[in-house]
């Protein structure tokens, strides 16, 4: 079955650096779009950022742009999260997910399939 | 990036059925059939309970049904179970090629 396990998550002081990691297993990475979705304490769910299957295409969402890098290693089934000039509101948990699924010759994309168990962020003097 | 629009919390009753609405605009959810709604329990990941805007994965009760007209679409739990009680959300793609989540809902069976 699909398992996406997110780590790298701490506490980091503001301005500072820190790499997400989501290794995934269970269905066949390089073939999948990937997400990151952040969720604040007591918070709702935000949309951070997508990679194409072949790593081509990188979106992001306003909030993050030009601080967050999204990458991926289609040869380790790893996606990552590169976060610079982090900020008090970037504190959250993080997790990824997959986009869509396919089933056979038909492929559904554009929703959250699965989801990892998430990492936590905190951004803190 | 502005996030969907959807009522803080709704209630109902065992046994009874509620809807919750998500609004966006014509750039997202009136503009393509890729709504989806998650349903998050607290501590927990949230999990998929609908896809292009009326479909069910495998595994999830056909208690849920989702539908759409225009500029908002709509989650629909029928029966009201208390394991129902819990977070949800909609989610839309967008003409920007980015994802915009709603605010989230609070479901509070009686």
């Amino acid at each position: 079955q699909v398992q996406l396990v997110e780590s790298g998550g701490g506490v980091v002081q503001p301005g500072r650096s820190l790499r997400l990691s989501c290794a995934a297993s269970g269905f066949s990475f390089s073939y999948y779009g990937m997400h990151w979705v952040r969720q604040a304490p007591g918070k709702g769910l935000e949309w951070v950022s997508l990679m194409s299957s072949d790593g081509n295409n990188r979106y992001y969402a306003d909030s993050v742009k030009g601080r967050f890098t999204i990458s991926r290693d289609n040869s380790r089934n790893t996606l990552y999260l590169e976060m610079n000039s982090l900020r008090a509101d970037d504190t959250a948990v993080y997790y990824c997910a997959k986009d869509g699924y396919c089933s056979g010759a038909n492929c559904y994309p554009n929703h959250f399939h699965s989801w990892g168990q998430g990492t936590l962020v905190t951004v803190s003097s | 990036q502005s996030a969907l629009t959807q009522p803080a919390s709704v209630s109902g009753s065992p046994g009874q059925s509620i809807t919750i609405s998500c609004t966006g605009t014509s750039s997202d959810v009136g503009g393509y059939n890729y709504v989806s709604w998650y349903q998050q329990h607290p501590g927990k990941a949230p999990k998929l309970m609908i896809y292009d805007v009326s479909d069910r994965p495998s595994g999830v009760s056909n208690r849920f049904s989702g539908s759409k007209s225009g500029n908002t679409a709509s989650l629909t739990i029928s029966g009201l179970q208390a394991e129902d009680e819990a977070d949800y959300y909609c989610s839309s793609y967008t003409s920007s090629s980015t994802r915009v989540f709603g605010g989230g809902t609070k479901l509070t069976v009686l």
